[in-house]
């Protein structure tokens, strides 16, 4: 398995554009979630999804969209990039909620937005 | 609301030395605790998942105890390596699906 993989890596935007995170996971899991990872800040919840076709907010949504068409994907947009979304983001999987089983989490995407 | 909190923040030990890293929360209705460790530019790797009901786990050269009452876990890291620098975090799941999560202990361990 692969587990959860992210894509791109890095990458470095202008104010005003928009892109997508990517995330897949391999293991069947229902529970996906996005977490961004900031100096002084910790990490702290974007969006999460229980399942395909369910989504919903975490502490800081603003400026940001997911959608859950499929149990493997859970793509994170940005809808107009802003400096102050320059961080880490990592996605992270889980056969069941974070109250019952343990959190699988993918190798990051560094953002810059210029 | 729920605080973590990792003491201390950063720690530097002789290769070989056994340690233990500690993590603390306010809340104790907790549903579980998870460990994980970072290195630098890196993801952020599971190490141990303690359950509320559970007092300890290990795995490895790891062990992670829990106890609720006192709102404490501590991971004892036995026979240290270099291998074994990184940053170690705790976390917790809130009412809301979040992990809350301490701020780390950065571990170095010199050869």
């Amino acid at each position: 398995n692969a587990g959860v993989t992210q894509t791109p890596k890095f990458q470095v935007l202008k104010t005003g554009q928009s892109m997508t995170l990517q995330c897949a996971q391999d293991m069947n899991h229902e529970y996906m979630s996005w977490y961004r990872q900031d100096p002084g800040m910790g990490l702290r919840l974007i969006h999460y999804s229980v399942g395909a076709g369910i989504t919903d907010q975490g502490e800081v949504p603003n400026g940001y969209n997911v959608s859950r068409s499929t149990t493997e994907d859970f793509p994170l947009r940005l809808l107009s990039a802003a400096p102050s979304q320059t961080s880490v983001y990592f996605c992270a999987s889980s056969s069941d909620s974070p109250w019952n089983n343990e959190q699988f989490f993918g190798p990051g995407t560094r953002l810059t937005v210029l | 609301k729920q605080e973590v909190t990792q003491i201390p923040a950063a720690l530097s030990v002789p290769e070989g030395e056994n340690l233990v890293l500690n993590c603390s929360f306010t809340d104790s209705a907790i549903y579980n605790l998870q460990w994980f460790r970072q290195d630098p530019g890196k993801g952020l790797t599971s190490l141990l998942l303690i359950q509320s009901s559970q007092r300890e786990q290990t795995s490895g050269r790891l062990n992670a105890s829990l106890d609720k009452s006192s709102g404490r876990s501590t991971l004892y890291i036995a026979a240290s390596q270099p291998g074994d620098s990184a940053t170690y975090l705790c976390a917790v799941p809130d009412s809301n699906y979040q992990l809350i999560w301490g701020a780390g202990t950065k571990l170095i361990i010199k050869p």
